[in-house]
């Protein structure tokens, strides 16, 4: 069974700071990968995809993500934080066919000014 | 014109209420689900519709019935409302039934009490 493990629960960064956010997952295949973001209120919205190639792969507002397959992860990064950035954000895995999404617990993202 | 339309955006209602929530979206996606979120944010997969028809059933109680009267539309009916049921319930849809991101919409907040 897939499963995807956030390890950190909350992260305050000031703004301007570069940030990093863990995502490991756990799958039998070729993982179909994902970064959603929720604000308060809201619901998700995707920030990024990899499904094959390139492993580093680019998303909106800034964010990008590496997935590294001996490592199982998937960590979200974006260089300089903007305080519009705090959000919930959720990792997921897909199965190779089908749309069972699996999602992390999230990673609380507070930013200081 | 929001792609993904729930309502109500909040429901309080007593325990053995029976309550509906409506799910509408102007994609034009053949798929659809309903996801609950709890009080710690965890994100699960209860349904899935493709074209009108029920592809994923997770062990949800039978008391929740989902219904898709076409393509446009899922609504999520739940009888006999216990505590356990208050939660945030979203709807989401992709193009298709493979790996195609999920559209959410804003959340439902269900409270029983």
């Amino acid at each position: 069974a897939q499963s995807v493990t956030q390890p950190d629960i909350h992260i305050t960064v000031s703004e301007g700071a570069s940030l990093e956010l863990r995502c490991n997952y756990s799958y039998g295949a070729t993982p179909y990968l994902f970064w959603y973001v929720q604000s308060p209120g809201q619901g998700l919205q995707l920030l990024l995809k990899y499904f094959s190639g390139d492993t580093l792969v680019q998303g909106i507002k800034g964010f990008e993500a590496e997935f590294k397959r001996s490592q199982s992860s998937f960590n979200l990064r974006k260089p300089s934080v903007h305080w519009s950035d705090a959000a919930e954000y959720f990792c997921a895995v897909g199965a190779v066919a089908g749309n069972m999404l699996t999602f992390g617990g999230g990673t609380r993202l507070m930013v200081k000014p | 014109d929001t792609a993904v339309s729930q309502t109500p955006k909040y429901l309080v209602t007593q325990m053995g209420n029976d309550k509906s929530i409506k799910c509408e979206q102007n994609l034009g996606h053949d798929t659809m689900y309903w996801y609950k979120q709890d009080s710690k944010k965890f994100l699960k997969i209860m349904f899935s519709y493709n074209n009108k028809e029920l592809i994923i059933n997770e062990t949800v109680p039978n008391r929740f019935s989902p219904k898709s009267p076409d393509k446009a539309h899922l609504n999520l009916h739940i009888n006999s409302l216990e505590l356990g049921d208050s939660a945030v319930y979203f709807c989401a849809t992709s193009q298709d039934i493979g790996n195609s991101p999920l559209h959410f919409g804003n959340g439902t907040r269900l409270t029983v009490t």
